[in-house]
């Protein structure tokens, strides 16, 4: 069974903080891993996900399958990044298109 | 393009009424899911469709939901009789076929009391 463990609830940074959103997973095959963003009363959104490899608005998040995490990282946090974050999985070729959610990590930047 | 349109936007019914929440996917879009997301925790599958087909269901607790999509396009999701427990976020997101991207609708809210 696939599961999505995001260890904190709660992230509080100031305004030019580097952030961290930590992330871990256990599935058997070979996931694709997503990162998904919720900005107060707006709709779930993906912000972006591993085979991209691509920084969106100053995140990134880079696979580690030795450790089954996928960190999202962001040098300097900005007052506009305070959202929920959801880290999500996606199984591999051959299982089903069922996207796995974690509980969220809510980021508070500071100014 | 339209994104995923869900309705009501908030219901608040007594214990043991009924209740159905519509969905209306982005079009072109073959896979549609339901999630439940209760306060404080992630989004939790309850039933996936390909077109009108259900393919997955496991986690939908069929003694008092129900979920349906005829034509392969809008959905229905009913819960007879709610529980306190049912208090949730109701969320549709659907999906082209060939891309792993899911597009979330706004939810529905729903307080049982």
């Amino acid at each position: 069974a696939q599961r999505v463990t995001q260890p904190e609830k709660l992230l509080s940074v100031f305004k030019g903080a580097p952030v961290e959103l930590k992330c871990n997973y256990s599935y058997s095959g070979s996931p694709e891993l997503f990162w998904y963003v919720q900005y107060s009363r707006q709709r779930l959104q993906l912000l972006l996900r591993h085979i991209s490899r691509e920084s969106i608005k100053g995140f990134t998040a880079d696979l580690n399958k030795g450790e089954t995490s996928f960190h999202l990282k962001k040098p300097f946090a900005q007052e506009e990044d305070s959202a929920m974050y959801y880290c999500a999985l996606l199984p591999g070729a051959g299982g089903s298109y069922i996207p796995t959610f974690g509980r969220g990590t809510s980021l508070i930047v500071h100014p | 393009e339209a994104g995923v349109a869900q309705s009501p936007r908030y219901k608040i019914i007594e214990k043991r009424q009924s209740v159905a929440f519509w969905c209306n996917p982005i079009s072109g879009h073959a896979t549609l899911y339901w999630y439940q997301q209760i306060l404080g925790q992630g989004p939790k599958l309850l039933i996936q469709f390909q077109n009108n087909g259900v393919v997955d269901d496991s986690q939908l607790p069929k003694d008092r939901f129900s979920a349906e999509r005829l034509k392969g396009v809008d959905s229905t999701l009913k819960i007879q009789p709610a529980k306190l427990e049912d208090s949730a976020v109701y969320l549709c997101a659907s999906r082209r076929s060939g891309n792993t991207e899911a597009f979330f609708g706004q939810g529905t809210r729903l307080t049982v009391v």
